[in-house]
């Protein structure tokens, strides 16, 4: 199986903070990677599927980037809504597998 | 306008066996490149793939719970089922169907991209 390391597993961040979250894999997947987003009590909502593409409807200040096994997603201007926990997500091969999360809260 | 429902009970003995059922609408499993997911997430732990069913009926399944899990379609109803057998106490927590779909040609092209709201399961004598 794929493992999934994403850091930090916590941070704390400001309105309007740039903020990054790295994801690695255990392998190489190319781009086959995927980024959620998960607010208390909802469903995950996807941010970004192949590495860098953008989800319709998701804010533009969220981006993401990499291929092989490092890969970054990226808030430019962090927003009160962004409070959440960010997950990643390799789709590259069976069993399909996450990250055990970044939790993004307020300083 | 794609939506899922997961269904089930809410509280399994354990050594049972869990059933649950997700429908969804706003979409066909006849339709190639279309598939749904399963995926759950203890309380306040990440998330864990559990299994996927594809429109040809392909079915591929997690490594450490392979041997309990059983996924099914009934495209003519927009049903997919998941069971899991011999339910632990570890096993609680919420369940969520998710449409997974192709966004290119590769095998690796897939992403979650609709999710049900979840349905929380307890397991407990």
């Amino acid at each position: 199986d794929i493992q999934m390391t994403q850091s930090p597993s916590s941070l704390s961040a400001s309105v309007g903070d740039r903020v990054t979250i790295t994801c690695r894999a255990s392998q190489r997947i190319s781009v086959n990677l995927n980024w959620f987003q998960q607010k208390p009590g909802k469903a995950p909502k996807v941010l970004i599927y192949a590495a860098s593409n953008l989800e319709s409807g998701v804010p533009s200040r969220f981006s993401g980037s990499g291929s092989g096994t490092h890969f970054i997603l990226t808030i430019s201007s962090l927003q009160p809504e962004d409070f959440a926990i960010y997950y990643c997500q390799q789709s590259h091969s069976i069993p399909l597998t996450f990250g055990g999360g970044t939790k993004v809260e307020i300083k | 306008q794609v939506t899922l429902r997961e269904s089930g009970p809410a509280l399994v003995n354990p050594i049972q066996t869990l059933t649950l059922s997700c429908t969804f609408s706003g979409f066909s499993l006849n339709t190639p490149g279309m598939c749904v997911s399963w995926i759950r997430q203890p309380p306040g732990k990440a998330l864990e793939w559990l299994a996927l069913i594809d429109w040809d009926d392909s079915k591929y399944y997690s490594t450490s719970l392979k041997a309990r899990l059983a996924i099914s379609k009934d495209a003519s109803k927009n049903q997919v089922v998941l069971t899991m057998t011999i339910m632990e106490p570890v096993d609680a927590g919420t369940y969520y169907c998710a449409r997974t779909r192709y966004y290119g040609s590769g095998h690796g092209s897939t992403y979650f991209d609709f999710w049900g709201q979840g349905t929380l399961v307890a397991v407990s004598s």
